[in-house]
């Protein structure tokens, strides 16, 4: 089946340092793709979507000059959380779609555990 | 925008016995609906989803889910429950977001199995 891949799984930093999460298509290409954030015991909560070549696109409420999203192949997404504070500190998932169709699967890495110090 | 509710947070069942996981979702049109289970520290595997046809559909792992557009429900069930289904589980409905259709997820429903 196809499989995102998440890198790194867990990365703890200094505050004010910047940290890059990779979100990788293996065997499929991702025209589309999620970036989720995940409090402890609470739901995911869309950050922004992002199609290959595209700006992101961002829910209202999210800072895009703090979580820069860049998507561009078909097989490659980042988030970068520019100086980040502990507050930054979350489970971060990303998920990729290959066409924009109602029914393309979605599918999911399986996060980064960010802490940040 | 759409909304989907999963009323309990917490469910504690004994193994072997059956489970129901509600779910409510508010949509205007015909919606498609999604079980995730997501283990501690991990991403999201789909178990089963509803696009259209048959309101009961099977999923992975002996789960199956009824679409009810009256009661506007997709409750998640299993006959009898394993200790390996511990887990958190989401009900989702897809929306349509611009150019993109996205994921609203509920809550979440804690699943403990008591040995």
């Amino acid at each position: 089946g196809a499989v995102v891949s998440q890198h790194p799984s867990r990365v703890i930093c200094k505050s004010g340092t910047s940290v890059k999460i990779e979100c990788r298509s293996l065997d499929f290409q991702a025209t589309t793709m999620f970036w989720y954030r995940q409090f402890p015991k609470q739901s995911l909560m869309l950050m922004a979507t992002s199609n290959e070549g595209s700006k992101a696109t961002y829910e209202q409420g999210v800072e895009k000059d703090k979580f820069l999203i860049n998507h561009a192949s078909l097989t490659l997404s980042t988030l970068t959380v520019t100086s980040a504070h502990p507050e930054d500190s979350s489970f971060y998932i990303c998920s990729a779609r290959s066409g924009q169709g109602r029914n393309q699967p979605q599918h999911f890495g399986d996060g980064t555990r960010l802490s940040i110090l | 925008a759409q909304s989907v509710t999963q009323p309990d947070i917490h469910i504690t069942v004994s193994e072997g016995a059956s489970l129901e996981l509600r779910c409510n979702y508010s949509y205007g049109a015909t919606p498609y609906l999604f079980w995730y289970v997501q283990s501690p520290g991990q991403g999201l595997q789909l178990l089963l989803k509803y696009f259209s046809g048959d309101t009961l559909v099977q999923g992975i792992k002996g789960f199956e889910a009824e679409f009810k557009r009256s009661q506007s429900s997709f409750n998640l069930r299993k006959p009898s429950v394993h200790w390996s289904d511990a887990a958190e589980y989401f009900c989702a409905v897809l929306e349509s977001g611009g150019s993109n259709y996205k994921l609203t997820f509920g809550k979440g429903t804690l699943l403990t199995v008591n040995p």
